[in-house]
């Protein structure tokens, strides 16, 4: 089957502008993950979805950053107003998340380079 | 103090030599532990699990699980240049709500010809 899949690939936007990015997770995981990875940084914790709802959002950075899961399945974030510091790597996983061993292996998409002019 | 803590490195080994990274934790009762790869400009991909104290071994990779001094280990036998990437240690810490992993910094490793 697929793995997990991203959209846009890059996307380029001017600052103020909102911003939409997708995460299509591995067919049958219950669990998805948005981290941010700046140039040259590790990875940085964004939110958790566990279904539909997210146990964990301590990581969004402000009240620009939004997400939401529908259908147990693809999930969006969205950025408003960026910013030219919002420049960056966004990645998403998935996992079974559905407990015991293994399903707590994560799986990353591509990413969606996003650039802030 | 960071929960899961990588050297950044870069460590630098000869090709064919084995490369030693480190990643320690800070909750004892910490079940799942991962190693990834992430090439420069892509995303990191997974390498091995391990959940079991001692040695796991993949074709070159071993991963070495100690939960009593809370680390693990990844070895690379035979390195090659392909290697070179950065290593990023995750672990499922006790604290972290459903199956989140909370990720080191990552080491970088340089294998040179």
């Amino acid at each position: 089957g697929a793995g997990v899949s991203q959209s846009p690939s890059n996307k380029v936007t001017e600052k103020g502008k909102d911003v939409e990015l997708r995460c299509d997770p591995i067919s049958g995981h219950t669990a998805l993950y948005w981290y941010r990875q700046s140039l040259g940084q590790g990875l940085e914790f964004l939110i958790y979805f566990q279904g539909n709802s997210a146990p964990d959002k301590s990581g969004l950075p402000s009240d620009r950053f939004s997400a939401e899961r529908t259908g147990g399945s693809v999930s969006t974030l969205t950025i408003q107003r960026t910013q030219q510091e919002d420049s960056a790597v966004y990645l998403c996983a998935s996992s079974l998340g559905v407990g015991g061993a293994g399903t707590d292996t994560q799986y990353f998409g591509p990413g969606t380079r996003l650039t802030v002019l | 103090q960071k929960e899961v803590e990588q050297n950044s490195g870069p460590l630098s080994v000869p090709e064919g030599a084995i490369a030693s990274l480190n990643c320690t934790y800070s909750d004892r009762g910490s079940q799942s532990f991962f190693w990834y790869r992430q090439y420069s400009g892509k995303s990191p991909e997974l390498i091995m699990f391990i959940y079991s104290n001692g040695d796991k071994e993949d074709g070159r990779f071993t991963a070495q699980l100690n939960k009593a001094s809370q680390y693990v280990s990844l070895l690379i036998r035979d390195s090659q240049p392909s290697d070179s990437a950065t290593y990023l240690c995750a672990v499922n810490l006790l604290n972290n709500a459903g199956n989140m992993l909370t990720f080191g910094g990552g080491t970088r490793l340089m294998v040179k010809p």
